[in-house]
């Protein structure tokens, strides 16, 4: 069965310190996975995407990793501000000759001062 | 702004009632989507669109129907529902449907917050 699970489900963390959030995914066959960032009451925002031949990928102070091997992918916040409290969504997308994207549940992070 | 918009952004409604969701995008994309999105669950997606007909259907139950009349606008209306739909519907759009290739991105509107009494 084709799953994206995500860890932890919440994280409290202070302001300028780092984190990592998981993703571990059992999609198969692979196309490319991303990661979007949604503020309370806002749609997801596209953070990252990441084919398969990629192992690293940087937008500003997020950093996301991808091990197809191992089938996990993390996402790492530098330096976190208030701003970065937000649900954390790992989207998998099947390749096939289709579309269909398996979302996971989300970590909810939230950064006080 | 990501060029989503929706309407209305929150709304309540009785099992009995009739209401429209209503999402338009200013981006010039040909596909468009209907997500739901329940408290500690994964997204789920209900519907696609491209070029206004209908690709996808996700076995979603004859209560909630989608409309596309254009490939800017995309409605879905809601009859006789049910507490369990209480639910964030976000709608979301992208250049094309066929592939959603590295390059593609879905951009999301602010989603509407319905509560079903």
């Amino acid at each position: 069965k084709n799953q994206v699970e995500q860890s932890p489900q919440s994280l409290i963390i202070l302001e300028g310190k780092n984190c990592t959030l998981q993703c571990n995914y059992t999609v198969s066959p692979f196309s490319n996975l991303r990661w979007y960032k949604q503020d309370t009451g806002r749609g997801p925002v596209s953070l990252t995407i990441m084919t398969f031949s990629e192992n690293t990928k940087s937008n500003g102070r997020y950093t996301a990793t991808l091990d197809a091997d191992t089938k996990q992918s993390s996402l790492h916040i530098t330096a976190s501000q208030l701003s970065d409290s937000a649900s954390y969504i790992c989207v998998v997308i099947l390749s096939g000759g289709y579309n269909k994207l398996i979302f996971g549940a989300g970590t909810r992070l939230a950064v006080h001062p | 702004e990501t060029g989503v918009t929706q309407t209305p952004r929150h709304l309540v409604m009785g099992m009995t009632n009739k209401k429209s969701l209503k999402c338009e995008q200013h981006l010039g994309h040909n596909a468009m989507y209907w997500y739901k999105q329940s408290a500690k669950k994964p997204l789920e997606l209900m519907f696609v669109y491209s070029l206004e007909e209908r690709v996808e259907n996700n076995s979603v139950p004859s209560r909630f129907s989608p409309e596309c009349p254009n490939s800017s606008h995309l409605f879905l209306h809601l009859h006789t529902l049910q507490p369990e739909d209480s639910a964030l519907y976000l709608c979301a759009s992208s250049q094309d449907w066929r592939p959603l290739l590295e390059e593609e991105t879905q951009y999301f509107g602010p989603g509407t917050r319905l509560l079903v009494l």
